[in-house]
């Protein structure tokens, strides 16, 4: 079990970029899940995928903002023409299908937005 | 809406038994309690959840009232390690996603 791998750690980006973010979860799981986090409150549900099918996505994921899961592995999280309002920490997680089980997190992606 | 209710922070002793509180009075029969933990700088860790029965593991034990409107995560001698904000959160079979709030903020003191 090598947990879940979010790549990259730190991401500085200008405002009006657009950034890619990757998740590589727990092999043998197959819901994968983001959230986001800002500094003091606790992380917010995004999206989340059971194998490739993307079966819920919150509010807060705008138009610009878009998850993928092609092969039902890893996932990646672009944000298009970001703005200062998405520096935060996003995070992602995996989990086996059944019910109740718990959830793996890794150590996010951090992203400044100047 | 996190639907679980936890005091916003918590002091302890190093080597002394901790007991964090979580209400969750509107839990239906379906869902689980769950127990994260966070550390600054790093994702949150599972720590331990249950449904009904009181659970014990490795990091900890979980006390589950009768009525399951409230529950206690027990960690049995906290280590400046253990410092950190603790999450309760009902989690429904069904459910697709974990509802964080903003947990309790667990100091330790040497």
């Amino acid at each position: 079990d090598t947990g879940v791998s979010q790549d990259p750690r730190h991401k500085i980006t200008k405002r009006g970029q657009n950034v890619t973010f990757r998740c590589d979860p727990i092999s043998e799981h197959n819901r994968l899940y983001w959230y986001r986090q800002t500094l003091g409150q606790g992380p917010e549900f995004l999206t989340y995928f059971q194998n490739e099918a993307q079966l819920e996505k919150s509010r807060l994921l705008s138009d610009r903002f878009s998850a993928e899961r092609p092969k039902g592995s890893f996932s990646t999280l672009e944000i298009q023409r970001t703005e200062q309002g998405d520096s935060a920490m996003y995070l992602c997680a995996s989990s086996l299908r059944r019910a109740g089980s718990p959830l793996h997190f890794g150590n996010g992606t951090r992203l400044t937005v100047t | 809406d996190a639907k679980t209710t936890q005091p916003n922070s918590m002091e302890s002793n190093e080597e002394e038994p901790v007991h964090l509180p979580c209400n969750h009075s509107t839990i239906s029969g379906t869902d689980y309690i769950h127990w994260y933990r966070q550390l600054p700088s790093q994702g949150p860790e599972y720590v331990i959840h249950g449904l009904t029965s009181n659970v014990n593991n490795r990091m900890a034990s979980l006390a589950i009232a009768e009525d399951r409107k409230s529950s206690t995560l027990i960690l049995h001698r906290a280590t400046l390690r253990d410092a950190a904000v603790y999450y309760c959160i009902r989690y429904g079979g069904s459910q697709g996603n974990l509802i964080f709030g903003k947990g309790t903020k667990l100091s330790v003191k040497p």
